[in-house]
């Protein structure tokens, strides 16, 4: 399995470009997120997906969308990139632990945007 | 609501030291925890998870954390540490039961061991 994959692994924007990082699972999960990562500030939700055709807001959603049209696939896309958004972004997905009914998540390896 | 507290953004301790992170939730339910761990230039993986079984959680390389409602406490230990355990650790939070998706993470503590 290649668990989550994201693309690309590192990108360099000017301000006001738009771009979309690819994020895709192949473990069938239901639930997949996306997390930005700042020094200091920890992981920030950004949007999640509890299934195909279904997304909502995360604590940071601003200058951001998402759409999950196939259980597999999770891209984030920025409209117009700003320096704010300089940022190492991780997508993740799950499955809940069927004992428990906990949230697992699986992460992927993270990408690395820079907006000048 | 949910929060996390992560005691210490930076802890050194020299190799064969006991590893104590800290970690202080608040939830308004009953919650789940959940310890990840980060390599440099790596993504997230779980360390161990607290889902209300057993309050000693045994996880991965030899750490393992108490959950501790009187303190509202998760703190990840393990006895002896080596080099590799150099990384960063985040603790997180989520409501137990089948009803929440939503993880809130700390900030992370970044343990560097000292040969």
């Amino acid at each position: 399995n290649a668990g989550v994959t994201q693309t690309p692994k590192f990108q360099v924007l000017k301000t006001g470009q738009s771009m979309t990082l690819q994020c895709a699972q192949d473990m069938n999960h239901e639930y997949m997120s996306w997390y930005r990562q700042d020094p200091g500030m920890g992981l920030r939700l950004i949007h999640y997906s509890v299934g195909a055709g279904i997304t909502d807001q995360g604590e940071v959603p601003n200058g951001y969308n998402v759409s999950r049209s196939t259980t597999e696939d999770f891209p984030l896309r920025l409209l117009s990139a700003a320096p704010s958004q300089t940022s190492v972004y991780f997508c993740a997905s799950s499955l809940r632990d069927g004992t428990s009914g906990a949230n697992v998540l699986t992460f992927g390896a993270g990408s690395r945007l820079t907006v000048l | 609501a949910q929060s996390v507290t992560q005691l210490g953004s930076h802890v050194s301790v020299s190799e064969g030291a006991l590893v104590l992170l800290r970690c202080n939730y608040s939830s308004s339910v009953p919650p789940y925890l959940f310890w990840y761990v980060q390599y440099p230039n790596q993504g997230l993986q779980l360390l161990l998870k607290y889902t209300s079984a057993a309050t000693l959680v045994k996880g991965i390389n030899g750490f393992e954390a108490e959950f501790k409602k009187s303190e509202t406490s998760f703190h990840l230990t393990k006895p002896s540490a080596h080099m590799s355990d150099a990384a960063e650790y985040f603790c997180a939070v989520t409501r137990s039961g089948a009803g929440s998706y939503q993880l809130t993470f700390g900030k992370g503590t970044k343990l560097s061991v000292i040969p």
